[in-house]
């Protein structure tokens, strides 16, 4: 079985701008969480997709969205930009509820 | 809301000494928790985990943890490390019935020397 995968692995993007990162959970996965992790603050929850809905949301300000697809693909957006949004961003996919994470490779953004 | 403690943010070891990192967590429902690695240019991956049951589970490459419940503990062990066991190690607390929201601590970087 595949694993999870994310894409892009790498970007680049100017502050003020917006970036989607999009997340394939492993197939059968309907649960997709996303991570965010940095060297001062650690990992820390963004949000849960389950079912196209939103289930869980971390204390990320609202320039932070995410949406998932009926096929259980996530996307995750971050507007507007800014130079301490810098992070490695996981993907992690979960076959049901309180259940062990999958996680993908991430994106590595750098804001400049 | 849930918290995780890792009490050593760096360890040192020389291969074939035995590991321990201490997790300690806050919460006041009950909780699943895991010990998650993270090898140089590799992605997380579970090494173990606890739902309920037997408070000492096993893991891969020979890892284990206790729970202990009085002390909001799950401290992971090895007997024997291995140069091969370098990482970061992030234990992780997810309250159960709340769908599938990961708290974890602030890592433990463990360096294995030959």
């Amino acid at each position: 079985k595949a694993g999870v995968t994310q894409t892009p692995r790498y970007l680049i993007k100017t502050r003020g701008q917006q970036v989607t990162l999009s997340c394939s959970p492993i197939s059968g996965h309907r649960s997709v969480s996303w991570y965010q992790q940095t060297p001062g603050q650690g990992l820390q929850f963004l949000f849960e997709y389950f079912s196209e809905t939103q289930r869980n949301k971390g204390n990320f300000p609202g320039r932070f969205s995410g949406r998932q697809f009926s096929n259980s693909r996530s996307e995750m957006n971050v507007s507007t930009l800014e130079l301490g949004d810098s992070a490695l961003y996981l993907c992690a996919s979960s076959p049901g509820t309180s259940d062990e994470q999958y996680f993908g490779p991430g994106t590595r953004l750098t804001v400049t | 809301a849930q918290s995780v403690s890792q009490h050593n943010h760096h360890v040192i070891l020389s291969e074939a000494a035995s590991l321990e990192l201490g997790c300690n967590y806050s919460y006041g429902g009950t909780v699943n928790l895991f010990w998650y690695v993270q090898y140089p240019g590799q992605h997380l991956q579970l090494l173990l985990k606890y739902f309920s049951g037997d408070p000492l589970v096993k893991g891969i490459k020979g890892f284990e943890a206790e729970f202990i419940k009085s002390k909001f503990s799950f401290n992971l062990r090895k007997p024997s490390v291995q140069w091969s066991d370098t990482a970061e190690y992030f234990c992780a607390v997810m309250p159960t019935g709340g769908g599938n929201k990961l708290t974890f601590g602030t890592g433990t970087q463990l360096k294995v020397e030959l």
